[in-house]
């Protein structure tokens, strides 16, 4: 079935500088990502949706200028948290369409935890 | 507007109790998706059940079983002779257009299964 590989698994940086998570679609050719963000012990909440070749959505609430979004190629997506702070500390994790009917659901990366010190 | 309600913050149970977790959806489309997923300590979401809005059956797999109800918009979720593997939080999910990925997720259940 798809796979979706996100990196790091875990990170922990330095207040005000820059971390950036990959998700790839290993099988498959991800046109759209969506990057939710869930802080402790809360819901996950969907901050942007990627399109490659073209800017990112976001979610009513999110700085686009904080968090970058880059879908340059059909199996690459990047979230750059730039100057993090520690209350950007929180678990990201991305997801990606893909094709097929034993696919649907499926296809989450398996998250970053990020902790910014 | 699409909201995917979890009432039950957390449950403990003792090992082989079993054990109903609630999720009840609000949309306006008619054709949509609801999902179930485990969280574990490590975060990955682990994917339980897809179901459409057209197939109301019941479903059974393992301990696991799933009701739905479209006329409580309820999704609700059985774990039978539960485990203590079977701690996490656990997450009720609506796709907000079918086939388009985007979910709404609910505030989750945190199952703790005492031994």
């Amino acid at each position: 079935g798809a796979v979706v590989s996100q990196h790091p698994s875990w990170v922990i940086c330095k207040s005000g500088t820059s971390v950036k998570i990959e998700c790839r679609s290993l099988d498959f050719q991800a046109t759209t990502m969506f990057w939710y963000r869930q802080f402790p012990k809360q819901s996950l909440m969907l901050m942007a949706t990627s399109n490659e070749g073209s800017k990112a959505t976001y979610e009513q609430g999110v700085e686009k200028d904080k968090f970058l979004i880059n879908h340059a190629s059909l199996t690459l997506s990047t979230l750059t948290v730039t100057s993090a702070h520690p209350e950007d500390s929180s678990f990201y994790i991305c997801s990606a369409p893909a094709s097929g009917a034993e696919n649907y659901g499926y296809t989450f990366g398996s998250g970053t935890r990020l902790t910014v010190v | 507007a699409q909201k995917v309600t979890q009432a039950q913050t957390e449950i403990s149970v003792v090992e082989k109790e079993d054990v109903t977790l609630d999720c009840v959806y609000e949309t306006r489309d008619t054709t949509y998706y609801l999902f179930w997923y485990k969280q574990p300590p490590s975060g990955e979401l682990v994917f339980l059940i897809r179901r459409n809005s057209f197939d109301e059956q019941n479903e059974i797999s393992g301990r696991y079983s799933w009701n739905f109800q479209k006329s409580t918009s309820s999704f609700n979720f059985t774990i039978t002779a539960s485990q203590v593997v079977d701690s996490a939080v656990y997450f009720c999910a609506l796709d907000v257009a079918s086939g388009t990925y985007k979910y709404i997720f609910g505030t989750g259940t945190r199952l703790k299964v005492l031994a």
